[in-house]
Order: C-alpha cells, then structure tokens, then sequence
C-alpha cells in the first residue's frame, strides 16, 4: 500500500521566518517519485518539485529546498525567508513506478504566512 | 510543461442533475486524470482517462455516477450524473507528459461544483 503523511495540518509564521514543512511515505516500489504541489486560495495546483527515489541529492531553488532521505523515508521542505505569498495549502505526493502514474496526496499543510 | 485549462471554472447545479467538465491541454499527453477535492480535504484520484477506450476508475468511483471520454491525446470530459450536495467539490484534470521519463503531472485550474 502507498500513503503519504503530512503531519503538520495548519503552520503559522510570521514574514521572514523559515518553515520546515514535513513528508513522510509509505510505498513498497523500489522505485518511485516524490512530488510537492502548492495550492493558493484561488484553487490551482501548482507543481514545485519532482523527485525519483534514486536521487538522493537536496535541491535547492531560490527561496526553497528540499530534503530527500530513503532511510526515514522523508521528503520535507523548507522555505527560508518566507514572504505572505507563500500562503496557500501544500501538499506532498507519491507515485510508484507501477502505479500508471497515480498520484497518491497527503492530507495537505496550511501554510499562512503574518505580515 | 504542459498548460491545462478547464470549463466552466465554476457551477452551481441543482440536485438530480449533471453536469459536464471540460479538460483541454495545449499537447499531446499520454495521460490523463480526473481529481476530486472535497472542501477542505487532499485530492482523491477518480479515474485514469484512457485515449480509445474506456476509463479506469479507482475504488469507491463508477462510472455511471462519473462517466469519461477521451477522444483525442488533448482532451477529456467528466461529467458528474444525478448530482447530490455530497458532490459538490473541486475536480481537477492533470495530465503526465509525453515523455514518461518526468513522469511530471501538471493540473488545470479546476471546477468548483456547488449542488445545491
């Protein structure tokens, strides 16, 4: 069975602090994507990050980073800095290699960001 | 990467009727999905669109309640039958790239449906 695991259901911060926001997976594939989709008010998805489960290394993109690690299989994300608009809802995916690219959602981190 | 665009964007539906969605992407994909997010909850996989035949629905999904086309490798529709208020949600279309080595999945904008 694949799941995902967004512990965190609502994080408040105030502008310029940095937020961890946590993945956690369940999945039997040995090989499998991660993915992290943000979602402001107005209802869209917006892709952030795909990550294959043989790529280890973090990845770093302006403001925001990822950290990917098998053995706690844990995907977390983190925005330095944070501004007001990174307030939205988002959500960390999973997709088994053999899964027809199903994507499998976790339960979504709301994120609001305080002037 | 792939831009998606649905219609309407928006509908209020009066119970027992249906209502059909629209879902246009600006390439040829080879997959295409169909989302619901009920309010306030993750986003739920209804069904797999399969261009040429028919679709593959998830658990708990039929498809008299949400029939799918695919006629082409660009379009989709949903249409959700005999609506009740339990209905209304966002439904969104992704689609996975062509390339299936990114295995990336973009959505649309999505379609608030209110059922009232």
């Amino acid at each position: 069975a694949q799941k995902v695991t967004q512990a965190q259901t609502e994080i408040s911060v105030v502008e310029k602090e940095d937020v961890t926001l946590d993945c956690v997976y369940e999945t039997r594939d040995t090989t499998y994507y991660l993915f992290w989709y943000k979602q402001p008010p107005s209802g869209e998805l917006v892709f952030l990050i795909r990550r294959n489960s043989f790529d280890e290394q973090n990845e770093i993109s302006g403001r925001y980073s990822w950290n990917f690690q098998k053995s706690t299989s844990s995907f977390n994300f983190t925005i330095t800095a944070s501004q007001v608009v990174d307030s939205a809802v988002y959500f960390c995916a999973l997709s088994g290699h053999n899964q027809g690219g199903k994507l499998i959602f976790g339960q979504g981190t709301e994120l609001s960001v305080k002037p | 990467s792939a831009v998606i665009s649905q219609k309407p964007s928006r509908d209020i539906c009066q119970r027992g009727t249906s209502l059909t969605i629209q879902c246009q992407v600006d390439s040829q994909v080879t997959m295409m999905f169909w989302y619901r997010q009920q309010p306030g909850q993750s986003l739920t996989l209804i069904a797999t669109a399969n261009q040429g035949s028919e679709a593959t629905y998830e658990s708990g999904f039929v498809i008299d309640k949400f029939p799918i086309s695919r006629p082409n490798l660009t379009f989709s529709t949903l249409t959700v039958s005999n609506m009740s208020p339990e209905d209304s949600s966002i439904y969104l279309c992704s689609a996975r790239d062509r390339d299936s080595s990114t295995d990336t999945q973009y959505f649309g904008p999505g379609t608030r449906l209110t059922v009232l």
